[in-house]
């Protein structure tokens, strides 16, 4: 039973334009919402966060939208630049521990 | 400053054999977290401490797998009688108390004969 889903395996962007990426979840009891970025061969870097009382939050390229209603998170990057290539993880936080989706690999396309 | 580090970076071991994978956390981090990750998934959580003590170890596996941190800094993911589904990459996080960010180190890939 997964409680974070990110239905999209794979996403391939071209440089320069908008890259979105989609994380549902199931357990309404989940307050904090983040997402991490994973190289090969590294751990996961955190990039961004959202506290589920807001519904937005930016960060110079990178900004996660919340919509609670709908279960349904969404970051986007823009402009989408060749270092970006990596796996995406959606995390939703329930007290301390997290719970991670199965990520999403974005690749930018030069 | 130093990140989350951990060792081995890649352990090779037979099925039966013991384990232990250490930590070492973001100096002043007070909550330190583990998490397994399988090919193909997300991580998963093990266990979290706070402090010296294990605060909710609702997701190790079994009975086989168990962890310290005796002195509130390091720690110690152990792992008893490994079986080949025990296979995967063992992440370490902290994070400066409960509830903050969670900062990952780079994992140690196990691999079990």
């Amino acid at each position: 039973d997964q409680q974070v889903k990110q239905n999209s395996p794979s996403l391939s962007v071209q440089e320069g334009r908008i890259s979105i990426l989609n994380c549902d979840y199931t357990n309404s009891m989940f307050d904090y919402f983040l997402w991490y970025k994973k190289y090969p061969a590294e751990g996961p870097t955190f990039l961004i966060s959202i506290s589920s009382i807001k519904d937005k939050n930016e960060d110079g390229r990178f900004t996660v939208f919340l919509n609670k209603s709908a279960k349904h998170l969404s970051l986007h990057i823009v402009p989408s630049q060749p270092g970006d290539s990596a796996v995406y993880f959606c995390a939703a936080s329930e007290i301390e521990k997290l719970t991670f989706g199965t990520g999403t690999r974005l690749t930018i396309i030069p | 400053g130093a990140g989350v580090s951990q060792t081995p970076s890649n352990k090779v071991t037979e099925k039966g054999k013991y384990v232990e994978l250490r930590c070492d956390p973001i100096s002043g981090h007070t909550a330190l977290y583990w998490y397994r990750q399988s090919l193909g998934q997300g991580p998963e959580f093990l266990i979290y401490f706070q402090g010296t003590g294990a605060a909710d170890d609702s997701g190790l596996p079994n009975d086989r797998f168990f962890a310290v941190r005796p002195e509130g800094s390091v720690s110690t993911l152990k792992i008893q009688r490994t079986e080949r589904g025990d296979s995967a990459v063992y992440l370490c996080a902290s994070s400066f108390t409960l509830g903050e960010t969670q900062y990952f180190g780079p994992g140690t890939r196990l691999l079990v004969l």
